[in-house]
């Protein structure tokens, strides 16, 4: 079946380090892939999508790539922000608007 | 645009009572989807509707769920009786049919006593 895979949480970084947040996922076709940001008390809020393999998302400073060999879309940010304090959510779409999202992974920045 | 707006923000019942949550979607999105967020399952897909026709509810607990889209710009999820296990955050999203990127509401947070 299809599925996405994230790495377990909590990440707590200081403030400029780099950040990784691995995804991987599993799925019949061609998906596009996507993260999403969740802050505290709000709804989640599309951060970036790619569509096909090699495609690179980026915004806000976040970044990734679709790569197909690896079935991965890691999430990289080369400086963070307490700002970026969040949960994100890596999710995949196969075509029927049917999303299907990983697990989440908290990120907390410290001053 | 007021983006998604659900209703009520919090909720707290007790078991048995019904509840009913309330979404708008942005106007002109074609798609509207119900979620489901709790720890232990993450968030997942009730119900969605296209055109204000429900398209998939595979993903309905059981029977004490239902949901309604009368007109385009308004749905409700309701549960009859509620129980403990029904407390969760549950999101409404829209999308229109041209994009890929879904708008969530705030989500109403749910307790069930």
């Amino acid at each position: 079946g299809n599925s996405v895979t994230q790495m377990e949480g909590p990440v707590t970084l200081s403030e400029e380090a780099f950040l990784t947040i691995n995804c991987t996922y599993t799925a019949t076709g061609y998906p596009s892939l996507f993260w999403y940001v969740q802050y505290p008390g709000e709804g989640l809020q599309l951060l970036l999508k790619a569509t096909k393999a090699d495609d690179k998302g980026s915004n806000k400073g976040f970044e990734a790539t679709y790569r197909k060999e690896t079935t991965s879309f890691h999430l990289e940010k080369g400086s963070v922000q307490v700002s970026d304090s969040a949960v994100y959510f890596c999710a995949l779409m196969l075509g029927t608007y049917k999303y299907i999202f990983g697990t989440g992974t908290r990120l907390k920045v410290l001053a | 645009d007021a983006g998604v707006i659900q209703s009520p923000r919090h909720e707290v019942t007790e078991m048995g009572q019904e509840v009913t949550l309330r979404c708008k979607p942005i106007s002109g999105h074609d798609y509207l989807f119900w979620y489901r967020q709790t720890m232990m399952r993450g968030l997942e897909l009730l119900i969605y509707f296209n055109n204000n026709v429900p398209i998939d509810d595979s993903g309905m607990p059981e029977d004490r769920f239902s949901a309604k889209m009368p007109n385009a710009s308004f749905s409700t999820l309701k549960i009859q009786p509620s129980e403990p296990r029904d407390s969760a955050v549950y999101f409404c999203a829209s999308s229109s049919d041209r994009g890929e990127k879904l708008f969530f509401g705030s989500g109403t947070q749910l307790s069930v006593l």
